[in-house]
């Protein structure tokens, strides 16, 4: 039982780049996640998804989108990436929401520079 | 959500324990009280959580004020390997509708040898 998986683990891009972070959960989870997180800020969350098909915005959603295709994946994407965008990012999930508790990736160290 | 309040930094002598405060004055009754910890650059690791009963489990225990308004979490006897940053988070407890889950920047713990 691998439950939060993302990929890559470290990527550098040059400022125009573009690229996508996958998440996969087999856990079977109804919501996902995605954070970054940058030197004292703590996790400010990006994006997120209900349910297959569903997505919605977080606290800092501008320069990234998302899809949720399949229930067990969610994918983040940065269209054109900056340097602001430089920041380690999570995904977790959860069963639903309300008691249950996330389930986090081991996360993913983007450079842009 | 409810906003919690920690201390940035706490230190603790290895064998100790560990007594980590959070303040959550407009929790909600229907409101959870969430601890997450992550380890260096891990991702966020599920501790403990708690409506109104304190709760005990394999890590910590977690102690919550009777009008609810403030939590501790206690690791009983502190290793090197607890030194982490410590997440307190309030969430609702009821499954219909979405509540998002936010990460403040939480407290960092030093266990001294």
């Amino acid at each position: 039982n691998a439950g939060v998986t993302q990929t890559p683990k470290f990527r550098v891009l040059k400022t125009g780049q573009s690229m996508t972070l996958l998440c996969a959960q087999d856990m079977n989870h109804e919501y996902m996640y995605w954070y970054r997180q940058d030197p004292g800020m703590g996790l400010r969350l990006i994006h997120y998804s209900v349910g297959e098909g569903t997505t919605a915005k977080g606290e800092v959603p501008d320069g990234y989108n998302v899809s949720r295709l399949k229930k067990q994946n969610f994918l983040l994407g940065l269209e054109s990436a900056a340097p602001s965008q430089t920041s380690v990012y999570f995904c977790a999930s959860s069963y639903r929401t309300g008691n249950e508790k996330l389930f986090f990736g081991s996360g993913t160290q983007l450079s842009v520079l | 959500d409810a906003k919690t309040t920690q201390p940035t930094s706490m230190d603790c002598a290895e064998g100790r324990a560990a007594n980590l405060p959070c303040n959550h004055s407009t929790i909600s009754g229907n409101e959870y009280v969430y601890w997450y910890r992550q380890i260096h650059s891990q991702g966020p690791q599920y501790i403990i959580h708690g409506l109104k009963n304190n709760e005990t489990n394999e890590m910590a225990s977690l102690i919550i004020t009777e009008d609810r308004k403030s939590s501790t979490l206690i690791l009983p006897h502190a290793t090197l390997r607890d030194t982490a940053v410590y997440y307190c988070i309030v969430r609702g407890g009821t499954s219909g509708g979405y509540q998002k889950v936010t990460f403040g920047t939480g407290t960092k713990l030093q266990v001294i040898p």
